[in-house]
Formats: structure tokens, sequence, C-alpha cells
């Protein structure tokens, strides 16, 4: 079993509709939780982070982290379809924060 | 400012051979990390620097594979006797400082195909 698990989709929503996209994983001592976007033939590039449990919202975008049921959630607003994307949720523990662990991704498709 | 850049952007090679992947991180950044990612998967770690030295080598997965620094900036990946099941993107990040919440600033990757 992967430390962490990510559906990966594909997700079709019609523009304007909220996303929900959402990760769950094992390892009890994950504490940084990061949410990447990834656009075909490009890198990975940081959406969201959050530190420990709680919410974080930033415009469209709002993180979630539930420790105790080790699951995150990445919300996302008003979609449009430039939003329209591989969403890859991230973690890493305290003490080798610089390893990154991924989830297998979630693509992501918004329609006009 | 530049990004992370990474040379070739494509290779094609055959089983057997040796490769180098280069990666030219943001100025500045004192941290520079190697992933690859398969086809549908994320990204998976392979090695991170902090300045010249690896400072967590866990992610290499056999010792066909090396990556070197020599003087903290730009880093190459290298690989012997290439395989079939080397294939898949190999992407580059830095960041300012490594630990904590410092952000990754990824590449666009090397995709590697090996026939």
């Amino acid at each position: 079993q992967k430390e962490v698990e990510q559906d990966p989709g594909p997700l079709s929503v019609p523009e304007g509709a909220i996303v929900s996209l959402n990760c769950t994983y094992s390892n009890s001592a994950f504490q940084y939780f990061m949410w990447y976007r990834q656009y075909s033939r490009k890198g990975p590039e940081l959406l969201m982070y959050t530190y420990s449990s709680g919410n974080k919202e930033d415009g469209r975008f709002t993180a979630q982290v539930d420790k105790s049921s080790k699951y995150i959630s990445l919300f996302i607003r008003d979609s449009q379809p430039s939003d329209s994307a591989t969403y890859l949720c991230a973690m890493s523990r305290t003490g080798t924060a610089s390893k990154l662990t991924f989830g297998t991704g979630t693509r992501l498709q918004v329609t006009l | 400012g530049a990004g992370v850049s990474q040379t070739p952007s494509n290779k094609v090679t055959e089983k057997g051979k040796y490769v180098e992947l280069r990666c030219d991180p943001i100025s500045g950044h004192t941290a520079l990390y190697w992933y690859r990612q398969s086809l549908g998967q994320g990204p998976e770690f392979l090695i991170y620097f902090q300045g010249t030295g690896a400072a967590d080598d866990s992610g290499l997965p056999n010792d066909r594979f090396f990556a070197v620094r020599p003087e903290g900036s730009v880093s190459t990946l290298k690989i012997q006797r290439t395989e079939r099941g080397d294939s898949a993107v190999y992407l580059c990040a830095s960041s300012l400082r490594a630990g904590g919440i410092n952000e990754q600033f990824f590449g666009p990757g090397t995709r590697l195909t090996v026939l």
C-alpha cells in the first residue's frame, strides 16, 4: 500500500462548479501538506501548503487537513477552464521536510 | 527571473547506454532535488543536495544512479547501464534552503526514453 493515496480521476466538471480533491495517507509522522498543480508536459507548481492540521484559504482555493482522519482536501471555487490540470497532493515529515511524498495526482477537466 | 532549467528536454537512448541529465537551479537556491515521474504517477523522490553534498539519497533505486553537484549550483544525474524501466520524466527542483516549508520550484523535466 502506498503512503499517500489519491484518486487519479479523471474528474470532469462544468465551469463555475466547486471542485473537491482529496488524499489519504497512512504515515502519522507527516506534518507538512501541500497541493501542486501540473499542466501537461510542465513541472509541478505549488498552490497551497499547510503545516499540521487546519484550514487555509487563498483566493478561490481552500486547503484542509484533518490529521485525526489522515485526510487532506483541496477545494476550488468557481472553477475555470484554466484550472484544467493534474492536481498532486504532497507531504513531508519534520526532520526530512525536504523529501516530498506525492500522491498519484488527480486529472481535472473543467468544461465550458 | 529565470526558473529551474533542465537539459535535454528529451533524451532517447538504447538499453545499456549511459546518460547524463542536467539541472540548473534558480540562482541563490542552496537546496536542489531530483524526482522521477513515471506515466500516470506522482513524482518520486530520488535525492537532494544542500550545497555540494547529498543530504539524502535514500530514493536512488540502485547503484546505477548517481548525482553530483560539485560547485553547489548545477547538478547532473547520471544513469549507467540504462534499462527500459528507467523510462520516465526526471524532474529537478530547487529551494532557497532545505527543510521546513521552503517551496520547491520545479523545472519542466527531462523525458527519458530507453529503447
